[in-house]
């Protein structure tokens, strides 16, 4: 198994510009979340979707980011417009259904907003 | 509110010591902490997990104690390798909303020097 695949690996873009961050979960795999991580506050929960429904939104910053599941294989993240304050590295993590202890993690893609 | 303190923030050790990583945790309800080490560009990696009734649990050279009471873990480190210089996260699970969500620690950053 490949684990969870995401990309870009890394991206910078200008302020103002739509950022979409992708992600392939663990094959089997029913849940998926979305983390941000920055150096002030570590590893923060944006979206949790289980069976492709977004269960938990809660830690999405705000309106300008949405994420999508429309399928068991793939979700995206988007970010429009994007800011500075953005820049952060941004994680994927799946789960099997029943194993609450096996969330794998992607390597993230590191976003910087210029 | 939910928290996780982890201490020290950084630590610096020379290859072949031992070191010990501690995690305070201030969470409820409590359904099992972990250890994930992060290696720099890289998402974590889950070390160890343990729940409210174990006290130790060891994996390879890393072993975590958990004492529930108290709430308190740690993470020691045997014979430390170059290899083990990463962030160590401590990950502490509280089944909250009608799903099991993730607190995180701001990590320890250790480096081993040869």
């Amino acid at each position: 198994d490949a684990g969870v695949i995401q990309s870009p690996r890394h991206e910078v873009t200008e302020m103002g510009q739509e950022v979409t961050l992708r992600c392939k979960p663990i094959s089997g795999h029913n849940s998926l979340f979305w983390y941000r991580q920055t150096m002030m506050r570590g590893l923060e929960l944006l979206i949790y979707f289980n069976n492709n429904v977004p269960i938990d939104d809660s830690g999405m910053p705000e309106d300008r980011f949405s994420a999508k599941m429309p399928n068991a294989s793939f979700s995206t993240l988007k970010i429009q417009p994007s800011e500075p304050r953005d820049s952060a590295v941004y994680f994927c993590a799946s789960r099997g259904q029943g194993d609450i202890y096996g969330y794998t993690f992607g390597s993230g893609t590191r976003l910087t907003v210029v | 509110k939910n928290q996780v303190e982890q201490s020290p923030q950084s630590l610096i050790i020379l290859e072949g010591k031992n070191c010990t990583l501690q995690c305070n945790y201030t969470v409820s309800p409590f359904s099992n902490l972990r250890w994930y080490k992060q290696d720099t560009g890289r998402g974590p990696v889950s070390l160890t997990i343990m729940t409210f009734s174990e006290n130790t649990k060891s994996n390879g050279r890393y072993t975590a104690t958990l004492d529930a009471d108290t709430k308190q873990s740690s993470l020691h480190i045997t014979a430390s390798q170059l290899s083990d210089s990463a962030s160590y996260i401590c990950v502490v699970t509280s089944f909250s909303g009608g799903y099991n969500k993730l607190i995180f620690g701001a990590g320890t950053r250790l480096a081993v020097h040869p």
